[in-house]
């Protein structure tokens, strides 16, 4: 079965620190892996794309991995700002416009 | 995601109506999709469409029907609107070719409750 799976649901860190947003799939045969942003009432919005050849994938203070192997990826922030509250959603695909699988998203919050 | 307009952005109905739900490009883009979001649950596409005279179902289209206008216009329908169909729903576009390597590009959503 196709999934993508997304931990932690909700994580809240202090304005300044690192967080690392995790991200696994099952879907096969895979083509590229997106990690969009998205802001409360807002559509999301593409942070990174990477396809099976790339391991990692950098968007100023946000970074993504991917192992292809494991089909594992993680979004990692750095110094992290209020506006990075958000939910960030990992969305793989099979090689279709109309074949994505969405993960249910990690709900961050950055406190002051 | 001003490229992408959806209204109306909240709407409140009952059950048994038809509601319309619409949405706006100007990116060019010929490639567009409905999706619904609940919570705890990934967006789910509804139904898609990559030009003018195509119209697919997506993964959910039972209870829903869309239209393609124009280029720039792509309309959802509920034609019996149920509780269950309570949700978020985004519109999407994208470039044609490449596949799924052209990035979506999402409206701000409808928040649609049915009661």
């Amino acid at each position: 079965k196709n999934q993508v799976e997304q931990s932690p649901q909700s994580l809240i860190i202090l304005e300044g620190k690192n967080c690392t947003l995790q991200c696994n799939y099952t879907v096969s045969p895979f083509s590229n892996l997106r990690w969009y942003k998205q802001d409360t009432g807002r559509g999301p919005v593409s942070l990174t794309i990477m396809t099976f050849s790339e391991n990692t994938k950098s968007n100023g203070r946000y970074t993504a991995t991917l192992d292809a192997d494991t089909k594992q990826s993680s979004l990692h922030i750095t110094a992290s700002q209020l506006s990075d509250s958000a939910s960030y959603i990992c969305v793989v695909s099979r090689g279709w416009a109309n074949n994505l699988f969405f993960g249910t998203g990690t709900r961050l919050t950055v406190i002051p | 995601d001003a490229d992408v307009t959806q209204t109306p952005r909240n709407r409140i109905t009952k059950t048994g109506k038809r509601i319309m739900l619409e949405c706006s490009q100007t990116k060019g883009h010929d490639r567009m999709y409905w999706y619904r979001q609940d919570p705890g649950l990934g967006l789910r596409l509804i139904y898609y469409s990559f030009d003018v005279k195509d119209i697919n179902k997506g993964e959910i289209s039972d209870g829903y029907s869309v239209s393609r206008q124009a280029q720039a216009k792509f309309s959802l329908s509920l034609e019996s609107a149920i509780p269950n169909q309570t949700a978020l729903y985004f519109c999407a576009t994208s470039e044609q070719g490449r596949g799924a390597d052209n990035e979506q590009f999402f409206g701000p959503g409808t928040r649609l409750t049915v009661l």
